[in-house]
């Protein structure tokens, strides 16, 4: 099993741009999370997933969107990325009382 | 909402132990969880409470008393892979969906 996995794991955007982070998980999860984590301020939540198709808002969704259309899958989109979004985007699906953690992508934006 | 505090860093020697506290005030709760990270790398769970009292799994052992919103995780006969973001969250019985608030971590550095 590979667990869950994020591409692409670095990237530099100029403001304005657009992009799709993709995360992606074998363990057959119902539930998938992403989350981004900036110094001091520990991971926040920023959009989650209770089943394929469905999605809702966490406590930070403002400037991004997903979608869930396969269950394996859960993409994160910038759609005019901005300065205030470069930070570290860790996506996460979980079973039972466990999270499991993708290895993350290291978003700048300039 | 939820608060959710813990030290910024703590420093201890190899072989000593270190406490790391966790105290949180939140509009419910419904399980208090402990992860590790290394610098660079994903969280990755280390231990859960719900009921009160100690959890213990090998070096580490993790409590809670929910009546006093506090939590620790003891890390016995430090080792220097040891060193990381310790990073406690809390979950909220108001929320089924399995959603964690996370607190700001708190960086244990291990010196020999």
């Amino acid at each position: 099993n590979a667990g869950v996995t994020q591409t692409p794991k670095f990237r530099v955007l100029k403001t304005g741009q657009s992009m799709t982070l993709l995360c992606a998980q074998d363990m057959n999860h119902e539930y998938m999370y992403w989350y981004r984590q900036d110094p001091g301020m520990g991971l926040r939540l920023i959009h989650y997933s209770v089943g394929e198709g469905t999605t809702a808002k966490g406590e930070v969704p403002d400037g991004y969107n997903v979608s869930r259309l396969k269950k394996q899958n859960f993409l994160l989109g910038l759609e005019s990325a901005a300065p205030s979004q470069t930070s570290v985007y860790f996506c996460a699906s979980r079973d039972h009382n466990e999270q499991y953690f993708g290895p993350g992508t290291r978003l700048t934006v300039t | 909402g939820q608060n959710i505090d813990q030290p910024t860093e703590m420093t201890a020697t190899e072989g000593a132990i270190v406490q790391i506290n966790c105290t949180y005030q939140t509009s419910g709760f419904n399980g208090l969880f402990w992860y590790q990270q290394h610098a660079g790398e994903a969280p990755t769970f280390l231990s859960y409470n719900v009921l009160d009292g100690l959890e213990e799994k090998g070096r580490f052992s993790s409590f809670l008393s929910r009546s006093k919103g506090y939590s620790y995780l003891l890390l016995k006969e430090l080792q220097m892979k040891d060193s990381a973001s310790y990073l406690c969250a809390v979950r909220a019985t108001t929320d089924s969906w399995g959603k964690l608030q996370f607190g700001a971590g708190t960086q244990v550095v291990v010196t020999p």
